[in-house]
């Protein structure tokens, strides 16, 4: 069974510049979620879809990130303007229901300069 | 707000040697902790979960406890070996229809020195 896939693995760019990031669920998972870790932390919640529906977005940072996932399969995630302190690493998981297990995919590290 | 603390946040063991590391969360309707590896490059893999109705689990060289009244959770590994080397991170949530956000912890270095 393939893995949760996401792609790009390493970004940079500049501060102010726009960023997506891109997420493949395992076939068949309907809840979807985005962490971000920052080096030396956990990973923190971002978004959380089940289906193409948001299911929680308390932590997202509504002015710069947006996220999508209009066919209830893949998602993006996407932020603009960037500051530096969004450099992490952005982690998509899936699971087959609420409050099943969490397969990670590999992340984005993204750094802003 | 809901939280995990985790300790400690480095952890050097001879291989051989056991390993524990203790989680304490805040939020008493959390009824589902995973406990999760994480090495360099790599996303967190899932390497044991334990339940509220259950107070011990074991999986080969790895344990975990639960204390629900005091809100404590331990990770135990025994018979340490070089490859056990990596970021563990714990975290709490909640099963069911309801359920899905994880809280983690800090994370904690293991060094397993041969």
């Amino acid at each position: 069974e393939a893995g949760v896939a996401q792609s790009p693995r390493y970004k940079i760019i500049e501060k102010r510049q726009s960023v997506a990031f891109w997420c493949n669920p395992i076939s068949g998972h309907a809840t979807l979620y985005w962490y971000q870790q920052i080096l030396g932390q956990g990973p923190k919640l971002l978004i959380q879809f089940q289906n193409n529906g948001v299911v929680d977005d308390s932590q997202l940072p509504k002015d710069r990130f947006s996220a999508e996932r209009l066919k209830g399969v893949d998602s993006t995630l996407k932020i603009q303007p960037a500051k530096l302190e969004d450099s992490a690493v952005y982690l998509c998981a899936s699971s087959s229901e609420r409050g099943a297990e969490q397969f990670f995919g590999p992340g984005t590290r993204l750094t802003v300069l | 707000g809901e939280n995990v603390e985790q300790h400690p946040s480095t952890l050097s063991v001879q291989e051989g040697d056991s390993a524990v590391i203790k989680c304490t969360y805040s939020d008493s309707a959390s009824n589902y902790f995973p406990w999760y590896k994480q090495e360099l490059g790599k996303g967190p893999q899932l390497i044991i979960d334990i339940r509220s109705n259950v107070g011990e689990k074991k999986d080969q060289r790895i344990a975990v406890t639960l204390n629900k009244t005091a809100k404590h959770f331990s990770l135990h590994i025994t018979e340490t070996q070089p490859e056990d080397s990596a970021v563990y991170f714990c975290a709490a949530s909640w099963e069911g229809n309801q359920g899905g956000k994880l809280i983690f912890g800090q994370g904690t270095e293991l060094s397993v020195k041969p």
